[in-house]
């Protein structure tokens, strides 16, 4: 097992709510990436924070935001859900170097109706 | 753009016998590449990964791989399948070491392993 941790595992919103998904780090880590994974599908980037900053960002429109925190936690914010947000929210940290690899945790698992 | 396919959605094997999940690649300048098992209601677990060096990359729970430049694959294998080995296996690959190291997955293969 990683030492990447994920919060809550399991999420129930409706149409139009807003939703926040945590995630910490893995000790000596300091950049966190956020991908989607639909049902039957291959996880999707949506977007890395290092240093407390966004670092790129994937084809997910506004309404998906995030944070970094001074200790490499990070959250995904999602507003005004749609239906087709229902996902497994997979985290994932690495070190900043050019042979990093990313760990991921156990992933949110958050249902819009 | 960079991208990974994995041609077969489900591979059967029959414990004991060897096995092979395949991945193609395309990609402009060297390939970082990547495979994950996803067990049912988890997260990715790394296996194993190419950066540079050895065609053949040993990784995790005796899982290896085949890096063909030529061929443009890196397919995953292992000697001798089993049971518990059963998962789905996702082939990635990294958008380059200068930009945002965001991964690129393919659409997954489920192996099955058969007692």
């Amino acid at each position: 097992e990683t030492g990447v941790t994920q919060s809550p595992t399991h999420l129930i919103k409706t149409r139009g709510q807003q939703v926040t998904l945590r995630c910490s780090s893995q000790s000596g880590h300091n950049t966190v990436s956020w991908y989607q994974q639909a049902l039957g599908q291959g996880p999707q980037f949506i977007f890395q924070y290092y240093r407390e900053e966004e670092n790129g960002r994937g084809n997910f429109p506004p309404r998906f935001s995030g944070l970094q925190f001074p200790n490499y936690s990070s959250e995904l914010n999602v507003n005004a859900l749609e239906l087709d947000d229902s996902a497994l929210y997979l985290c994932a940290s690495s070190f900043r170097q050019l042979q990093e690899t990313q760990y991921f945790g156990p992933g949110t698992r958050l249902l819009v109706l | 753009a960079q991208s990974v396919a994995q041609p077969e959605d489900q591979v059967n094997v029959a414990e004991g016998n060897p096995l092979t999940v395949k991945c193609t690649y395309s990609v402009s300048g060297n390939p970082y590449l990547f495979w994950y098992v996803q067990y049912p209601n988890r997260g990715l677990q790394f296996l194993l990964k190419y950066i540079t060096g050895d065609n053949l990359v040993k990784g995790s729970y005796g899982f290896e791989a085949e890096f063909n430049k030529s061929q443009t694959s890196f397919h995953l294998k292992k000697p001798s399948a089993l049971v518990s080995d059963s998962a789905l296996y996702f082939c990635a690959v990294r958008d380059g070491p200068y930009n945002t190291d965001k991964l690129i997955f393919g659409t997954g293969t489920r192996l099955q392993v058969f007692p």
